[in-house]
């Protein structure tokens, strides 16, 4: 257990459909970042948060995809309109930064099933 | 851009044999490389990581990776295999100074055969 959890652990839902999915850091890590792992491929980045500032998203993120760290703590990862492609799972990481090298530690990630 | 190649999707081993991984990575900047173990219906965690340090990094579990510039590699070895290092293995880089968001390669499944 890194001490990195995410909520629920399994999601299924019909197309169409919006789903959101949480994530709560490490207690005093500043960043946090979002994953999509596919079957059979590597996890790939969508978006990381410093504090509540977004400052990065993927081009992987569609204009149905939105993220928020309204505290700078908790993160959550809305689905809108779900499709069949959006079916995977989705890791969240968080770190520290500002003491030296920046480890991300994972959770244990939320499989989305699309119906 | 940074990217990674893993050389192997699966790899097979018998219990008590050496492993080898094998990972390519290119990358604009000195690079932050890791190496993480996904195990089924666990989360990912990390069993190395190298930092312009000494280019031998040891792990958890006995795992160790050797970086070699020369030859832009980071694989990863473990002098003796278990049955509970079966698992999907993911060789990663980051960028500067480890600020920016990780990148994975496909990963590569180690099997231990008793």
């Amino acid at each position: 257990d890194t001490g990195v959890s995410q909520d629920p652990r399994h999601k299924i839902t019909k197309r169409g459909q919006n789903v959101t999915f949480r994530c709560d850091p490490i207690s005093e890590h500043n960043r946090l970042y979002w994953y999509r792992q596919t079957l059979g491929q590597g996890p790939e980045f969508l978006t990381y948060f410093q504090n509540e500032a977004q400052l990065e998203k993927s081009r992987l993120l569609s204009d149905r995809f939105s993220a928020e760290r309204p505290k700078g703590s908790f993160s959550t990862l809305e689905i809108q309109r779900t499709e069949q492609g959006d079916s995977a799972m989705y890791l969240c990481a968080s770190s520290l930064v500002g003491r030296g090298q920046e480890t991300q530690y994972f959770g244990p990630g939320t499989r989305l099933l699309v119906l | 851009a940074q990217s990674v190649t893993q050389l192997d999707s699966h790899v097979s081993v018998s219990e008590g044999t050496p492993v080898l991984l094998r990972c390519n990575y290119s990358s604009s900047y000195s690079p932050s490389l890791f190496w993480y173990v996904q195990h089924p219906n666990k989360g990912l965690q990390l069993l190395l990581k190298y930092t312009s340090a000494a280019t031998l990094v040891k792990g958890i579990n006995g795992f160790e990776a050797e970086f070699k510039k020369s030859e832009t590699s980071f694989h990863l070895t473990k002098p003796s295999a278990h049955m509970s290092d079966a698992a999907e293995y993911f060789c990663v880089v980051s960028g500067r100074s480890g600020n920016t968001p990780l990148v994975f390669g496909k990963g590569t499944r180690l099997s231990v055969i008793a």
